[in-house]
């Protein structure tokens, strides 16, 4: 059983689409978050929502919007994609705030063209 | 958070023990030590951490000196799949605050 799972794994698409990313977790955690992992690797938190609210909202242009219908799912919508948009996204959970660990999923490889 | 410097990459003979050392001079006092781990496609895996004292689990061991500026990860009997980019990072346990992560070492372990 997957803990984490996105869908898709891979989004290929062309720029000015609107495009969305899903994730859910079966651990029964309360929060989760969304990461960005760069062409250079570098992994970038953008958003952390617990028990469906908002509390980490980094600098991120506001066509990413994340909605939480439950706890147990964190969606990524985006907004007009660009170029710079391409990317590995990675959601993970953690059973509250600041919890010591964090459980990731296999990621989403987004391509925009 | 404090912020750490870790080598970029790192070879290790497989079968044996790794030693990945960690510098984060500027720690604090209530600040944690958490190391990730990353495969090639997957995402990051939580490995250990500590706050002061050494810590051992199934996967590896942290030894934090005393003063905390630095640590090592030890992988005691390293195996092919052990081959990752590992992630050490510093933080405080509370609510809103993230992980953030560094280039981490690239550690390739060979046959």
């Amino acid at each position: 059983d997957t803990a984490v799972s996105q869908t898709p794994k891979y989004l290929v698409t062309q720029m000015g689409n609107d495009k969305s990313i899903k994730c859910e977790q079966n651990l029964g955690h309360d929060t989760m978050y969304w990461y960005k992992q760069d062409s250079k690797k570098f992994l970038k938190i953008m958003f952390s929502y617990n028990n469906k609210e908002l509390i980490i909202n980094e600098t991120v242009p506001n066509r990413f919007s994340p909605k939480s219908p439950d706890k147990a799912h964190l969606n990524l919508h985006i907004n007009s994609l660009e170029l710079g948009d391409s990317a590995v996204y990675f959601c993970a959970s953690s059973q509250m705030p600041g919890a010591e660990t964090q459980y990731f999923g296999p990621g989403t490889r987004l391509l925009v063209l | 958070d404090a912020k750490t410097t870790q080598p970029p990459s790192m070879d290790c003979a497989e079968g044996r023990a790794a030693n990945l050392p960690c510098n984060h001079s500027t720690i604090s006092g209530n600040e944690y030590v958490y190391w990730y781990r990353q495969i090639h496609s997957q995402g990051p895996q939580y490995i250990i951490h500590g706050l002061k004292n050494n810590e051992t689990n199934e996967m590896a061991s942290l030894i934090i000196t005393e003063d905390r500026k630095s640590s090592t990860l030890i992988l005691p009997h390293a195996t092919l799949r052990d081959t990752a980019v590992y992630y050490c990072i510093v933080r405080v346990e509370a609510a809103g605050n993230k992980l953030t992560f560094g280039g981490g070492t690239r550690v390739l372990v060979k046959p």
